[in-house]
């Protein structure tokens, strides 16, 4: 079965601090993708990272980065000095080789950042 | 303009009335897929397209019928609206040849059912 937990409901944090967003995911699938999305107030769906089950560096893109640890079926992202527009529904999923390219999301995490 | 558009972006109607949600999309992409989004469960996927005869039902089809009139067009329909299909209604589309699953999504349609 695959899976993507967001233990996370919501959040809340005050600007400047620093947040993470935890993600465990599900497979037996040995090659799969797993990504992050936000959703902010106005509804669309912001793609923001895409990694496979190869690589398992972490990447840092501005204030975000991602750890992905294959050990613990984990891949969590963090904010660096959150701000008010990063207030958002963040959602994890999972796409696997043997899932058709179909994604699996998780419930959503809900960040709210105040000033 | 954008790559995946949804028509309408908002809809309410009434118990028992047949609707119809379109999206178009001009990437090209073989691949085409409707979720819906409920708060706390994310988005579930209700149908998806690998080209026109190829139709395929998802997580949670009953009560959905959809349509994929050409390779950029998917249209979902709900026969018979009930309340509990209140829900944001994303469309996406994928390359299927591409080496990543990425999917790209339409802005949304938000119904609501009275």
């Amino acid at each position: 079965a695959q899976k993507v937990t967001q233990a996370q409901t919501e959040i809340s944090v005050v600007e400047k601090e620093d947040v993470t967003l935890d993600c465990v995911y599900e497979t037996r699938d040995t090659t799969y993708y797993l990504f992050w999305y936000k959703q902010p107030p106005s509804g669309e769906l912001v793609f923001l990272i895409r990694r496979n089950s190869f690589d398992e560096q972490n990447e840092i893109s501005g204030r975000y980065s991602w750890n992905f640890q294959k050990s613990t079926s984990s891949f969590n992202f963090t904010i660096t000095a959150s701000q008010v527009v990063d207030s958002a529904v963040y959602f994890c999923a999972l796409s696997t080789s043997g899932n058709t390219g179909k994604l699996i999301f998780g419930q959503g995490t809900t960040l709210q950042v105040k000033p | 303009d954008a790559d995946v558009t949804q028509t309408p972006r908002n809809r309410i109607t009434k118990t028992g009335k047949r609707i119809m949600l379109e999206c178009s999309q001009t990437k090209g992409h073989d691949r085409m897929y409707w979720y819906r989004q409920d708060p706390g469960l994310g988005l579930r996927l209700i149908y998806y397209s690998f080209d026109v005869k190829d139709i395929n039902k998802g997580e949670i089809s009953d009560g959905y019928s959809v349509s994929r009139q050409a390779q950029a067009k998917f249209s979902l329909s709900l026969e018979s609206a009930i309340p509990n299909q209140t829900a944001l209604y994303f469309c996406a589309t994928s390359d299927g040849q591409g080496v990543l699953y990425e999917q790209y999504f339409g802005p949304g349609t938000r119904l609501t059912v009275t």
